[in-house]
């Protein structure tokens, strides 16, 4: 079955932009969850979608937010970007069930100058 | 303030040899540990997972222990292939129920070189 898939894989952007990500959960997925991984941080968790709504929500700035269609499908955008945001951001979706783990996209790398 | 610790931020170890790769995690309701490998370019896999009624789960070359008392876990590779090279994530997770969040907590990553 097809995986995670998140697009665009690269991008550049320039400081005080905004950008869109796109992510395609696994079939029959309806939680999307999406992370932040910088070089030493590891992944840091920005928000979850689960049936369109927000379910939880990480310590990021408002700048972030996102949204999920109904077929499940999830958006995440950056407005007024910060060099800081320089990142790759990944998708996960994954069953209710807990004990399925995650299933991650291969990310959407920013760069932003 | 970080609930996941990896200490290591890199370990190599020789091919055929064992890996031991260290979480600690300060959260006591944690009660459901993962771990993920991510290769470059790609987004972390999902390898093994431990609930915190076990202390050991295993699957194949890899063995995952959980040390309660101590807040915990370490996973065993062996025998280490050159194919295992990549960053290991260690994450966690709580009871809903319970009142925490079943969001996993990732670790900063251990990154694992196996000599061939």
């Amino acid at each position: 079955k097809a995986g995670v898939t998140q697009t665009p894989r690269y991008l550049i952007k320039t400081r005080g932009q905004q950008v869109t990500l796109s992510c395609s959960p696994i079939s029959g997925h309806r939680s999307v969850s999406w992370y932040q991984q910088t070089p030493g941080q590891g992944l840091q968790f920005l928000f979850e979608y689960f049936s369109e709504t927000q379910r939880n929500k990480g310590n990021f700035p408002g700048r972030f937010s996102g949204r999920q269609f109904s077929n499940s499908r999830s958006e995440m955008n950056v407005s007024t970007l910060e060099l800081g945001d320089s990142a790759l951001y990944l998708c996960a979706s994954s069953l209710v069930s807990r004990a399925a783990g995650y299933t991650f996209g291969s990310g959407t790398r920013l760069t932003v100058v | 303030d970080q609930q996941v610790k990896q200490n290591s931020p890199s370990l190599s170890v020789q091919e055929g040899r064992i890996s031991i790769l260290n979480c600690d995690y300060t959260n006591s309701m944690f009660d459901y540990f993962l771990w993920y490998k991510k290769y470059p370019a790609e987004g972390p896999t999902f390898l093994i997972s431990i609930s915190s009624i076990k202390d050991k789960n295993e699957d194949g070359r890899f063995t995952v222990f959980l040390n309660k008392s101590a807040k915990h876990l370490s996973l065993h590779i062996v025998p280490s292939q050159p194919g295992d090279s990549a960053v290991y994530f260690c994450a966690a997770s709580a009871n809903f129920e319970s009142g925490g969040s079943y969001i996993p907590t990732f670790g900063r990553g251990t990154s694992l070189i196996v000599h061939p």
